[in-house]
């Protein structure tokens, strides 16, 4: 089983907006919904976006994701220090009797 | 509210054999796949597998297959993850989530971290 393609670091200023990117395949992004989580250290990951674009309640509107063929972007506008986390975008793959497939993860800075 | 409850942490010896399990509530248990995901110390998210509760059919990542057993006990909302022949790189934390089939997962559990050493 591969992984999705996501940069392994990201920055911004507190107020910015910064995206990440996600990359798969035909037989995973490109048919099957992008979900965002984020991880604090020690911690679980905790959904963030859903379905593409759908925000589970109490997850701010600061947080925003999209698809498009086989590449996803979560976006987080009005950047804030407890933004500070790893970022992690999945999927459902249909090949070898189907499994959820992540990226590699993104470490966030506010800087 | 969905809750994915863990066991507690381990230690095992290289060779020994490990159970996790996940106790489910809040929600119809048989609607959900059970995935287990691990997390070794500093790095990514690793799908190792799901167990369908409606009917106990199971698929297992390549890297684990042979090594590892999912199965679940529908009376008490519970599924398990056995790991067999541990070695010192399975330490690490494993999760317990659920998804529906053909979605990703929506609620986790809180973790149970496994640590191998002699």
């Amino acid at each position: 089983q591969s992984v999705l393609t996501q940069p392994p670091s990201a920055s911004g200023i507190p107020g910015q907006r910064v995206t990440i990117s996600c990359s798969g395949s035909s037989s995973n992004l490109g048919i099957n919904y992008a979900y965002w989580y984020r991880q604090l250290p020690g911690t679980a990951p905790k959904l963030l976006i859903y379905r593409n674009d759908q925000r589970p309640s109490g997850v701010p509107e600061r947080f925003s994701g999209s698809k498009s063929g086989t590449s996803a972007s979560l976006a987080i506008s009005g950047l804030r220090s407890e933004d500070e986390a790893n970022y992690y975008c999945a999927t459902w793959d249909d090949s070898l009797s189907g499994y959820v497939i992540f990226g590699g993860g993104t470490k966030l800075t506010v800087l | 509210q969905v809750q994915l409850v863990q066991s507690g942490a381990e230690v095992k010896e290289p060779g020994a054999s490990v159970k996790v399990s996940c106790k489910a509530s809040g929600y119809t248990y048989t609607g959900y796949y059970i995935h287990w995901v691990r997390q070794a110390p500093g790095q990514g998210l690793q799908w190792m597998g799901w167990v369908n509760p409606n009917g106990g059919g199971t698929n297992y990542a390549q890297k684990f297959q042979g090594r590892v057993t999912m199965t679940r006990d529908t009376s008490i909302t519970t599924a398990y993850m056995e790991l067999n022949r541990l070695k010192s790189d399975d330490t690490a934390m494993y999760f317990c989530a659920r998804s529906r089939s053909g979605s990703s997962v929506d609620s986790w559990g809180q973790g149970t971290l496994v640590t191998v050493s002699s």
